[in-house]
């Protein structure tokens, strides 16, 4: 079983619709929970991330955790065509010399 | 503006040949590290530093030599390279306590 595991998509939507994205982990060692956003071509640019269970909302973003069910979100209100790009969910753990990544879900937001 | 680059922004090389990937950053991290970005395995440390004169493997360091002299350098090279190294290499550091990663913009290698 893979440590994290991410529906690779794609996933398309309209103007405006309400998208969630989504992962799973199995080690029980991770601390911080991690939303990436990469446009095309470019590096991977930290979103958000939290560290305890339960919401954590920054505009029309808002980060979900549940630890009991090892299984994380991201919620996009209103989504924009700039939001159109590959979300990745990512994980720390103290001591580890990496985080932990998912592959990766590429969403397109059609206007 | 601070941040990361890296040189060069694409580049075709031959089977065999070695090559030098740059990293520099100005954010006066600690820790740095290079992973490799392929379609379906997603992003993959190759080597990290915690601090100059230190480095570190990853998951996939075969083929991958790293040192870091200093704060702000650290190049990844390729001995001696085969088609299998075509990929997209990130590099990223990142400040002692701190949470997350910030990346550069990437080297699209391709390997002939």
């Amino acid at each position: 079983q893979k440590e994290v595991e991410q529906d690779p998509g794609p996933l398309s939507v309209p103007e405006g619709a309400i998208v969630s994205l989504n992962c799973t982990y199995s080690n029980s060692a991770f601390q911080y929970f991690m939303w990436y956003r990469q446009y095309s071509r470019k590096g991977p640019e930290l979103l958000m991330y939290t560290y305890s269970s339960g919401n954590k909302e920054d505009g029309r973003f808002t980060a979900q955790v549940d630890k009991s069910s090892k299984y994380i979100s991201l919620f996009i209100r209103d989504s924009q065509p700039s939001d159109s790009a590959t979300y990745l969910c990512a994980f720390d753990q103290t001591g580890a010399n990496n985080l932990f990544f998912g592959t990766g879900t590429r969403l397109t937001v059609i206007p | 503006i601070a941040g990361i680059t890296q040189a060069p922004t694409s580049q075709i090389l031959a089977a065999g040949r070695r090559m030098t990937l740059r990293c520099t950053q100005d954010m006066r991290h600690n820790a740095m590290y290079w992973y490799r970005q392929d379609l379906g395995l997603g992003l993959r440390l190759i080597h990290y530093s915690n601090t100059a004169g230190t480095t570190g493997k990853g998951e996939v360091p075969d083929g991958y030599s790293v040192s870091r002299a200093n704060t702000d350098d650290f190049p990844l090279t390729l001995a001696s390279a085969v088609p299998s190294q075509t990929s997209v290499y990130f590099c990223a550091s990142s400040p002692t306590g701190g949470v997350g990663y910030t990346f550069g913009s990437g080297t699209r290698l391709t390997v002939v």
